[in-house]
């Protein structure tokens, strides 16, 4: 089973900071590595799904990018907003789709 | 497109008791999971689907059994459960090609007694 860690735990980032965390993995057996925004009380959304090594990805102020040869990827949040507020959680997936979560990291951005 | 659906939302069981979470997609995904999410544990996967007619076990399958119904329908059924198997449960589809996305259910929220 693999090991996937997030990094840090929780974070709490004044509006207007930016920000990144970290996920690292396994390097063997990957085939894919999702990232998802995890609001309370709603389900996950997907924000990248990234296959390659050196894949980069962007919607509006959210970036990730992704090492598949040492095992991790980041994501950055460029000048944080209360309604990012919400864990988010990477996974690496196997080829058959199925995906091991990290435990998230919790986002807290202040007004 | 209602995406993805799950039922009940909520339930309440005795120790001992079985029931049966239902999941249906409508996307036409071959794919289809079964996480559970504890506090502190993140999602796990507890089986999945990977194609109509198929199913593999997950990190944490004791417990459980499912049922690939059709290529909408993906049941998780507790046999007699246990009050471990508390927990919000989602159901989550994938379309099969690995460029994209899980789509997950709204949740179930178990509690056993």
């Amino acid at each position: 089973i693999l090991n996937v860690e997030q990094s840090p735990q929780s974070l709490h980032v004044q509006e207007g900071d930016s920000t990144n965390f970290t996920c690292s993995f396994p390097s063997s057996n990957f085939y894919a590595l999702h990232w998802y925004r995890w609001e309370t009380a709603k389900s996950p959304k997907a924000l990248f799904v990234m296959t390659l090594n050196g894949d980069e990805k962007k919607k509006g102020r959210i970036s990730a990018t992704l090492n598949t040869k040492e095992g991790y990827s980041y994501l950055y949040i460029k000048g944080s907003q209360p309604e990012d507020s919400a864990t988010y959680l990477c996974a690496p997936g196997g080829s058959q789709g199925n995906l091991i979560f990290g435990k998230g990291t919790k986002l807290s951005v202040k007004p | 497109n209602a995406g993805v659906t799950q039922t009940p939302k909520f339930q309440v069981l005795k120790t001992g008791q079985s029931m049966t979470l239902q999941c249906a997609q409508d996307m036409n995904h071959n794919s289809m999971y079964w996480y559970r999410q504890d506090p502190g544990m993140g999602l796990r996967l507890i089986y999945y689907s990977a194609s109509e007619g198929t199913t593999d076990k997950g990190e944490v399958p004791n417990g459980y059994n499912v049922s690939r119904l059709n290529k909408r329908e993906f049941s998780l059924r507790l046999e007699s459960a246990a009050p471990s198997q508390t927990s919000v449960y989602f159901c989550a589809s994938f379309r099969g090609s690995l460029s994209y996305e899980q789509y997950f259910g709204p949740g179930t929220r178990l509690t056993v007694t």
